[in-house]
């Protein structure tokens, strides 16, 4: 069954501290994999593209990793923000006659003062 | 680039009665998605437009959920008699390859 997990479901962080969010996925076959920012109230917006070739990419203060034999990616946020603080969604997509997409269910992240 | 655009933005319905939302998605972007989403979840695929064809309506409730999308350009989901179970958000979404670029979604209340 194809299928994205993510963990934890929910993170409270310290303004400035680092932060690593986990996605696992069982999907085959494999296209790429998106890390989406959800602010409350607004739709995602995409953070990462990976395809299976890439094991690093950066955007900003936040890198994902991606490990495509164990199937596990990573979301390394760097220096927390206030304004960090969303929902972390992980996507994969599928590689069929057209674009499946699987999301996972989101972690929220909360940065304090 | 105007991006995608939906409305309304929030819609409060009693169960039983019916509703629509509108999704006009970036210009030239083939791929058109609806999705729901419930407060603390991510989003799920309702259906998956290429142009004006479904490629993937397997999680829609078609009792009672339709969506067409006239021409390959605007979409329209609707409900139809609404459940309580159907409040969430609606989103749509457009693509082009590979990147999605999401709406602000609709806000669906069910009393």
């Amino acid at each position: 069954k194809n299928q994205v997990e993510q963990s934890p479901q929910s993170l409270i962080i310290l303004e400035g501290k680092n932060c690593t969010l986990q996605c696992n996925y069982t999907v085959s076959p494999f296209s790429n994999l998106r890390w989406y920012k959800q602010d409350t109230g607004r739709g995602p917006v995409s953070l990462t593209i990976m395809t299976f070739s890439e094991n690093t990419k950066s955007n900003g203060r936040y890198t994902a990793t991606l490990d495509a034999d164990t199937k596990q990616s990573s979301l390394h946020i760097t220096a927390s923000q206030l304004s960090d603080s969303a929902s972390y969604i992980c996507v994969v997509i599928l590689k069929t006659s057209y674009d499946k997409v699987i999301f996972g269910p989101g972690t929220s992240l909360s940065v304090i003062p | 680039e105007a991006g995608v655009a939906q409305s309304p933005r929030y819609k409060i319905i009693e169960k039983r009665q019916s509703v629509a939302f509108w999704c006009n998605p970036i210009s030239g972007h083939a791929t058109l998605y609806w999705y729901q989403q419930i407060l603390g979840q991510g989003p799920k695929l309702l259906i998956q437009f290429q142009n004006n064809g479904v490629v993937d309506d397997s999680q829609l409730p078609k009792d009672r959920f339709s969506a067409e999308r006239l021409k390959g350009v605007d979409s329209t989901l609707k409900i139809q008699p609404a459940k309580l179970e159907d409040s969430a958000v609606y989103l749509c979404a457009s693509s082009f390859s590979s990147e999605q670029y999401f709406g602000p979604g609709t806000r669906l209340t069910v009393t």
